[in-house]
């Protein structure tokens, strides 16, 4: 049950776009495509952006964009705005009911 | 609207123990599995623990098994969390979490667990 590995941080200037990484292995990301991300603005509970992969929950901006090439998923969010800047996570089933969060991502918005 | 809040978080000595409640509202709470995820100050979020819906299931990361338990009260619509033995890298905000299938959809806003003598 090792962390998955993100980058500690990205930028980009309001209106680029960024990708977030998060490499897992072959017994989680690889595995399962329950890959799910999270935004956590400072002093706030985690909010569920993108599920299984791709999907987004009622009410997410369709700014944001999952995707998963082998151990790794990734986070597109296009169309950067100043409140999008916050933490990152990524999360991965890893059988057995189990799941796994990534170190985290913090963006920041120039 | 679904709520989850979380209580029973404080100051604890090193060896002690404390048990983490969640109460659930808004939703029927018996149809959804829950977890336990915590997130040490400045730190990431780490997956604590899962339970099922009628409880038949449970599971933990293996940073925790033999010192956390997690268990329900779907009467009250209740999750709680105990933990036991106490160490300083278990000071963190604790959050309950819905799960909606294969992915936590609803989190409380957290209890603060210091551990410190």
């Amino acid at each position: 049950q090792s962390a998955l590995t993100q980058p500690a941080s990205v930028s980009g200037s309001p209106g680029q776009s960024i990708t977030v990484s998060c490499t897992g292995t072959s017994s989680d990301v690889g595995n399962y495509d329950f890959v799910s991300w999270y935004q956590q603005h400072p002093g706030r509970a985690p909010k569920l952006i993108i599920y299984e992969v791709t999907k987004w929950p009622s009410g997410v901006s369709n700014r944001f964009s999952g995707s998963k090439s082998g151990n790794t998923a990734s986070l597109t969010l296009s169309g950067l705005q100043a409140e999008d800047e916050a933490d990152y996570y990524c999360c991965s089933y890893a059988g057995g009911r189990t799941w796994v969060f990534g170190g985290g991502t913090k963006l920041t918005v120039l | 609207e679904v709520r989850l809040v979380e209580s029973g978080g404080g100051l604890v000595q090193p060896g002690g123990s404390l048990r983490l409640s969640c109460a659930a509202s808004g939703f029927t709470f018996s149809s959804y599995s829950m977890s336990w995820v915590r997130q040490a100050p400045g730190k990431g979020l780490e997956w604590l623990s899962y339970i099922s819906t009628d409880s038949s299931t449970i599971d933990y990361a293996d940073s925790v098994k033999g010192r956390f338990t997690i268990s329900r009260d779907n009467a009250k619509n209740s999750l709680s969390l105990q933990i036991n033995s106490l160490r300083d890298e278990d000071t963190a905000v604790y959050y309950c979490a819905r799960d909606e299938g294969w992915a936590f959809d609803f989190w409380g806003q957290g209890t603060t667990l210091t551990v410190s003598s």
